[in-house]
């Protein structure tokens, strides 16, 4: 079936550190990937997406690229922030009509002033 | 433009007793999803409603129940709550034509305590 695998948390860096959460996803036919972030006490929020093989995805200097070939879609960014503490979600979607984002477990992210 | 909405935020329960939860959808969005999150865990997916009907479902009791409105808005229902019913309830919209979906938007959710 489909799955999400991402590393386990926390992840603690110093501000203005360079990012990377890896993420690897096990899919039938050619999933939609995504991020999506959780701050404390608040909901999910959309982070980045791609929807296609060799796409990259970016927002707020946060980016990822979608590599068929490794079957991951690993979260990056060039210099941290503070606000930037939150829980990060690795997820995929067929976005078929009828389906569901599968989640991975989330990975909890520290940033020291 | 309106985002996804929930209510209550907070909710206290009993076990045994039963709950309903509400989302109104994002404005333009026919489909609604459910979404249960533990306590440091992704989320799962309970169910997905598109025009009033079910339309898919994950592995969860049929003591989980849902509906759908004609205005898209969707309530979440559980009865003889369990302790391990205790947990973030997610909503999330997305538009759907033909055989096709979007990307799904999230609400702030609704935190369900069962004692």
């Amino acid at each position: 079936g489909n799955s999400v695998t991402q590393m386990e948390g926390p992840v603690t860096l110093s501000e203005e550190a360079f990012l990377t959460i890896n993420c690897t996803y096990t899919a039938t036919g050619y999933p939609s990937l995504f991020w999506y972030v959780q701050y404390p006490g608040e909901g999910l929020q959309l982070l980045l997406k791609a929807t296609k093989a060799d796409d990259k995805g970016s927002n707020k200097g946060f980016e990822a690229t979608y590599r068929k070939e490794t079957t991951s879609f690993h979260l990056e960014k060039g210099s941290v922030q503070v606000s930037d503490s939150a829980v990060y979600f690795c997820a995929l979607s067929r976005l078929n009509r009828d389906d569901k984002i599968i989640f991975g477990k989330g990975t909890r992210l520290h940033i020291l002033p | 433009e309106t985002g996804v909405t929930q209510s209550p935020t907070h909710l206290i329960k009993t076990r045994g007793q039963q709950v309903t939860l509400r989302c109104s959808s994002q404005s333009g969005h026919n489909t609604v999803s459910w979404y249960q999150q533990a306590l440091g865990q992704g989320p799962q997916f309970i169910f997905q409603y598109y025009r009033e009907e079910e339309n898919g479902r994950g592995n969860f009791p049929p003591r989980f129940s849902g509906l759908q409105f004609p205005n898209y808005s969707s309530e979440l229902n559980v009865n003889a709550l369990e302790l391990d019913d205790s947990a973030l309830y997610l909503c999330a919209s997305s538009e759907a034509t033909g055989t096709r979906g979007e990307t799904q938007y999230f609400g702030p959710g609704t935190r369900l305590l069962v004692l």
